[in-house]
């Protein structure tokens, strides 16, 4: 069972905004350890879509977002598009055990 | 441009030792600050951190996993390498190595590695 907690899917038509949530502890995203966010399409490795909480690497387009507050994060993608529907990740690091790095469980987005 | 690739056995038997290799470029471990770690992911299911190891060779592992992994690294030929021992069918996936860099920046492709007698 992963860390932190995600819906396992969610869904939008073309052009509408979605918000996927991720839900961790006070050992993580409640203790201030920054949240990353991956797309992962389909047969491919995870891409890097948001870091350090709200941050998105170049080439990213400003259609995703994040925020986080409290013990939780969220990932919102507006003007979905077909290319969205993808899996999607949180991530960040629990400092519980010793210390290691989470993931959520992962969320499908399907574009209607 | 940075650029990782992973390779390693496609099928293990159970009980035995799975032995994979992070081959990189673009940037070296011997750099204050660089790490890169060991994700896998079971077929359809979410992805699991395992471990990772810093350019200074501090090593860190999945409490759920540490005492059977090993992680170590040859920056001389930018090259990690992970080793799982006690292979067990619930292993199989597709092991990731990835720098990490404010998360993890930059993935290899993945090695699907299927454990099976």
């Amino acid at each position: 069972q992963a860390v932190l907690t995600q819906p396992p899917s969610v869904s939008g038509a073309p052009g509408q905004r979605v918000t996927i949530s991720c839900t961790g502890t006070s050992s993580n995203i409640g203790a201030d350890y920054e949240v990353q966010w991956y797309q992962q399409l389909p047969g491919t490795a995870p891409k890097l879509l948001i870091f350090a909480n709200t941050n998105r690497p170049s080439g990213v387009p400003d259609r995703f977002s994040a925020s986080t507050s409290g013990t939780s994060a969220s990932l919102a993608i507006t003007g979905l598009q077909a290319e969205d529907e993808a899996d999607y990740y949180c991530q960040s690091y629990d400092t519980s055990l010793g210390g290691y790095w989470v993931f959520g469980g992962g969320t499908k987005l399907t574009v209607l | 441009q940075i650029t990782l690739r992973e390779s390693g056995p496609a099928l293990v038997k159970p009980t035995q030792t799975l032995t994979l290799t992070c081959t990189f470029s673009g940037f070296s471990l011997r750099t204050t600050g660089v790490a890169v770690g060991w994700i896998r992911q079971p077929p359809g299911k979410a992805l699991e951190w395992l471990a990772l190891i810093y350019w200074n060779d501090d090593k860190r592992y999945s409490p759920s996993l540490k005492s059977r992994l090993t992680i170590a690294k040859d920056a001389s030929r930018n090259q990690v390498v992970l080793t799982m021992t006690n292979m067990d069918p619930v292993d199989t996936g597709t092991y990731f190595c990835a720098r990490l860099n404010w998360g993890f920046h930059y993935w290899g492709q993945g090695a699907l590695v299927t454990v099976s007698s």
